[in-house]
């Protein structure tokens, strides 16, 4: 079963600085997904980010990018320029690929607060 | 387009009773799963379903039920409710199995008393 533990329970940043987000994680899959949620106070869960495990090139999307490390089993999203919209609950979540299943296996997150 | 949409967003339910939630996922969309979130066991897997077929199931008692109707939406059930089952429920729709991503709903806040 895969597992993906996310150590840092809160966290805080002031705005426009950077800060990053750890998750490690637990498989014996070769293949597979990464993806960082965000979930605000509003409660819905926003795709943040997603990584390919076969692809060794980091996946950014603006201001988001991660730091895949496969052998280690690691991948941590890193916040560039934090903005006060980015205060939320972030989740590292982890899919099989081409399982025939869309079950995401989520870490416990992390509440990030970005101050002004 | 319209995004995932839940109902109820909210209910109060009582010790005993039974509940239906619903999940209509974004349009063309044919994959729905459903996650309960709480803060002691944080987002757990509930079930899956794929053109009206439950394709995976999380570990969770037989109270909890689902199903999915031809058009894709989503139902599911808790019954016998337990103060436990006090959670925020989450249900994610995705194009189809092996889309890899899911888009979530904003979710029914369950409270049982």
């Amino acid at each position: 079963a895969q597992t993906v533990t996310q150590s840092q329970p809160e966290m805080s940043v002031q705005e426009a600085e950077t800060v990053t987000l750890s998750c490690t994680y637990d498989t014996s899959e070769n293949n597979y997904y990464l993806f960082w949620y965000k979930q605000p106070p509003s409660r819905q869960m926003i795709l943040v980010i997603r990584q390919e495990a076969y692809k060794q090139q980091n996946a950014t999307e603006n201001r988001f990018s991660v730091n895949f490390q496969k052998a280690a089993k690691s991948f941590s999203l890193k916040i560039s320029d934090s903005q006060l919209g980015d205060t939320a609950m972030y989740f590292c979540a982890f899919m099989k690929h081409k399982s025939g299943s869309e079950k995401l296996v989520f870490g416990k997150g992390t509440k990030l607060t970005v101050n002004p | 387009k319209a995004g995932v949409t839940q109902t109820p967003r909210y209910l109060i339910k009582t010790r005993g009773q039974q509940v239906t939630l619903s999940c209509s996922p974004i349009s063309g969309h044919r994959s729905v799963s459903w996650y309960q979130q709480t803060p002691g066991q944080g987002l757990q897997f509930l079930f899956e379903y794929f053109s009206e077929t439950q394709r995976n199931k999380g570990n969770f008692p037989g109270r909890f039920s689902g199903r999915q109707f031809s058009n894709s939406r989503s139902e599911m059930n808790v019954s016998t409710l337990e103060l436990g089952d006090s959670a925020l429920y989450l249900c994610a729709s995705s194009l189809n199995v092996g889309a890899e991503v899911a888009f979530f709903g904003q979710g029914t806040r369950l409270t049982v008393v």
